[in-house]
C-alpha cells in the first residue's frame, strides 16, 4: 500500500515550459519534502514544508516553487525548465523534523527535459 | 555542506557472498539512517539508528551506529538477487533535524551470475 504517491511517475516536458509535479500522503506526516536526484547521485534537498511553514535551502533556485494547499498534497512546480533540470524529483515525509522521525520517499517522478 | 564518505562506491559479489559497506564523516550525527533504492524507484528505509553503539537487525541486514557519532555500517549476509540495488546512508547532525539530513554518495551492489 503506497503511502507516499507521486505522480505522475513519468513527466516529459519541453524546454521552458512550466511543469507541476505532484505528490500525496496517507501517513498524515507534519512534513514534507522535495527532493531532487540526478543519475548515480545522493538526492539534494530543494525545500520541505512543516505544516504549512516553508523552508527553501539557500541553494535552491527561484526556478523551482512549492505549495502544499493541504496536509495530504504537496507540489513542485518548475516555472522555466532547463535541460539541467531533467532529474528524479522525490517527494519524502516525516512526521516531525527531529529524531525518531525517518523520511519515507514516494516513487518519484522522472521528469525529461526536451 | 557537510560530507557522508560512503564506500565502497560499487561492489560485484556472488549470490550468497556477504556484503559491508560503512560511511564515515567528520562531523557528529544524530542518526543514522539506511536506505536502498531500486532502478527508478524511491528509497526505501532499511534500517534508522538514533543512539551511538546502537546495533539493529532487520533480516539479512545488520547496522551499527558507531560510538563516536562519526560512522555507521551496514551488513548483507546471505546476499540474494534482490538485494541489487544503490544503498545509501544518511544522517542528520547534531541539534538538526531532518531538514539537514545528509547523504552519502551511495554503494551500488551488482551481483554476478
Amino acid at each position: 500500500d503506497a503511502m507516499v504517491i507521486q505522480n505522475p511517475r513519468y513527466q516529459v516536458t519541453q524546454f521552458g515550459k512550466p511543469v507541476t509535479l505532484s505528490c500525496s500522503q496517507t501517513l498524515n506526516h507534519n512534513v514534507m519534502y522535495w527532493y531532487q536526484q540526478k543519475s548515480s547521485q545522493a538526492p539534494k534537498l530543494l525545500f520541505h514544508y512543516y505544516d504549512k511553514d516553508f523552508n527553501n535551502e539557500a541553494d535552491t533556485p527561484d526556478n523551482f516553487q512549492s505549495r502544499r494547499p493541504n496536509t495530504s498534497f504537496c507540489f513542485l512546480d518548475i516555472r522555466s525548465p532547463g535541460l539541467g533540470d531533467a532529474a528524479m524529483y522525490l517527494c519524502a515525509t516525516s512526521r516531525v523534523t527531529g529524531n525518531n522521525s525517518p523520511l519515507h520517499f514516494g516513487n518519484g517522478t522522472r521528469l525529461t527535459v526536451t | 555542506g557537510q560530507q557522508l564518505n560512503q564506500s565502497p562506491q560499487s561492489m560485484f559479489i556472488q549470490e550468497g557472498e556477504d556484503v559491508s559497506m560503512n560511511c564515515t564523516s567528520s562531523s557528529i550525527f544524530n542518526t543514522w539512517l539506511w536506505y536502498k533504492q531500486d532502478p527508478g524507484e524511491g528509497p526505501v528505509l532499511l534500517i534508522a539508528l538514533y543512539k551511538a553503539g546502537e546495533l539493529t537487525s532487520n533480516g539479512r541486514l545488520t547496522a551499527q551506529f558507531g560510538i563516536t557519532r562519526k560512522d555507521s555500517f551496514l551488513n548483507i549476509s546471505a546476499s540474494i538477487p534482490s538485494d541489487v540495488g544503490i544503498y545509501f546512508c544518511a544522517g542528520d547532525l547534531l541539534n538538526f533535524g531532518n531538514e539537514k539530513l545528509t547523504f552519502g554518495t551511495g554503494t551500488r551492489l551488482t551481483i554476478i551470475p
